[in-house]
């Protein structure tokens, strides 16, 4: 049992590049969460999803996209990369009956 | 307009005295409130909860308490230990389907 992991660790990417971040978890939960953590900032919420096939938009949503095809993925994705999105992104998920948020190890994104 | 407040970026206590981190809010409508620890490197991982139709909670060295009328919850760490320092985040929910709005978090240092 991983619990939530991320996929990768660490990135730099270069201004206009795109890329896309995977968190995986397995512990068959329905809500997953993207995060981004600034200093001084705390944690924004991006996007979420509530359960497979469905997204909605967060706190800082501009410049992502979201996907949940399966129950245990959700992918967020930059489609061209800006310094702005520099920031360590944390992916959680939720059961229904559980009210904790269960949150994996982060990735550190660097846009040059 | 941030909804949930932690006005103190940072605090420094003894090794065996108490901990006190503060957290405000401004929607009456939260009906559950969580803290979680942050170790520099690592996912948030939850700590304790309560309720809102509680006014304390607690768990072994930590308990958080909550007052209603002035929109404030407290989390008591007795007594401190070295490895109690981290980051701590307060954030609260409106309901169960709704996502956890953060604060900025509070740093906590405990000196031996």
């Amino acid at each position: 049992n991983a619990g939530v992991t991320q996929t990768p660790k660490f990135r730099v990417l270069k201004t206009g590049q795109s890329m896309t971040l995977l968190c995986a978890q397995d512990m068959n939960h329905e809500y997953m969460y993207w995060y981004r953590q600034d200093p001084g900032m705390g944690l924004r919420l991006i996007h979420y999803s509530v359960g497979e096939g469905t997204t909605a938009k967060g706190e800082v949503p501009d410049g992502y996209n979201v996907s949940r095809l399966k129950k245990q993925n959700f992918l967020l994705g930059l489609e061209s990369a800006a310094p702005s999105q520099t920031s360590v992104y944390f992916c959680a998920s939720r059961g229904q009956v559980n009210h904790e948020q269960y949150f994996g190890p982060g990735t550190r994104l660097t846009v040059t | 307009d941030q909804q949930v407040k932690q006005n103190s970026p940072s605090l420094s206590v003894q090794e065996g005295r108490i901990s006190i981190l503060n957290c405000d809010y401004t929607n009456s409508m939260f009906d559950y409130f969580l803290w979680y620890k942050k170790y520099p490197a690592e996912g948030p991982t939850f700590l304790i909860s309560i309720s809102s139709i509680k006014d304390k909670n607690e768990d072994g060295r930590f308990t958080v308490f909550l007052n209603k009328s002035a929109k404030h919850l407290s989390l008591h760490i007795v007594p401190s230990q070295p490895g109690d320092s981290a980051v701590y985040f307060c954030a609260a929910r409106l309901s169960r389907n709704t996502p956890l709005v953060f604060g900025k978090g509070t740093r906590l240092s405990v000196i031996a």
